[in-house]
């Protein structure tokens, strides 16, 4: 099992620039969340999906769309970049309930915006 | 909203010694998991360990145990024994429907 893959790895944008941040899971979790860790703040959540077709705002949304046409992918888009995006950015999911209840990670993803 | 505090943002124990790592959640549900996660410099998020808030007994897993005292919404992480690759920060956080995190706590662990 891949378990939670999230590409690229690393990333510098322009100011302004447009990217999408890759994720998907084979493990057939319902449950998935896109979450930013800056220094000092511990990881927020951006946006998260309770299934296909259903997605939601978290804590910090702002400046990111996200879509969930699959129960395996989860790309997060960054319409026109800035600066305060800057920052290292997870995918994970988890299942609907069972006693492996928690959320699987990805590797993360380093972007920066300049 | 619920929100979760750790109040050391750095500490340090020697190697083969225990430490505790604190945390404290403010909820008004009654029914939620507690996770502690590992993050080495890699970035890769581990799950350390897990606790049902519905259970009185404490969680362990090998080394790690914690202290859910949950009148007082306190969570501990105690690492026994501690070793050279437990170095890393670690974050708690809380679950009802989405994780929440702390701010982490970054150990040092001194050969």
């Amino acid at each position: 099992n891949a378990g939670v893959t999230q590409t690229p790895k690393f990333q510098v944008l322009k100011t302004g620039q447009s990217m999408t941040l890759q994720c998907a899971q084979d493990m057939n979790h319902e449950y998935m969340s896109w979450y930013r860790q800056d220094p000092g703040m511990g990881l927020r959540l951006i946006h998260y999906s309770v299934g296909a077709g259903i997605t939601d705002q978290g804590e910090v949304p702002n400046g990111y769309n996200v879509s969930r046409s699959t129960t395996e992918d989860f790309p997060l888009r960054l319409l026109s970049a800035a600066p305060s995006q800057t920052s290292v950015y997870f995918c994970a999911s988890r299942q609907g309930q069972g006693k492996n209840y928690g959320y699987t990670f990805g590797s993360g993803t380093r972007l920066t915006v300049v | 909203a619920q929100t979760v505090t750790q109040s050391q943002p750095e500490m340090s124990v020697q190697e083969a010694e225990t430490v505790t790592l604190s945390c404290t959640y403010d909820t008004s549900e009654s029914d939620y998991y507690l996770f502690w996660y590992k993050q080495p410099p890699s970035r890769q998020m581990i799950l350390v360990i897990r606790q049902e808030a519905y259970k009185q007994q404490n969680a362990t897993e090998n080394r790690f145990s914690v202290n859910f005292q949950k009148a007082a919404k306190s969570f501990s992480l105690k690492i026994s024994d501690s070793q050279l690759g437990d170095a890393a920060m670690y974050f708690c956080a809380y679950m009802r429907r989405q994780l929440t995190f702390g701010s982490g706590t970054q150990l040092t662990v001194l050969p």
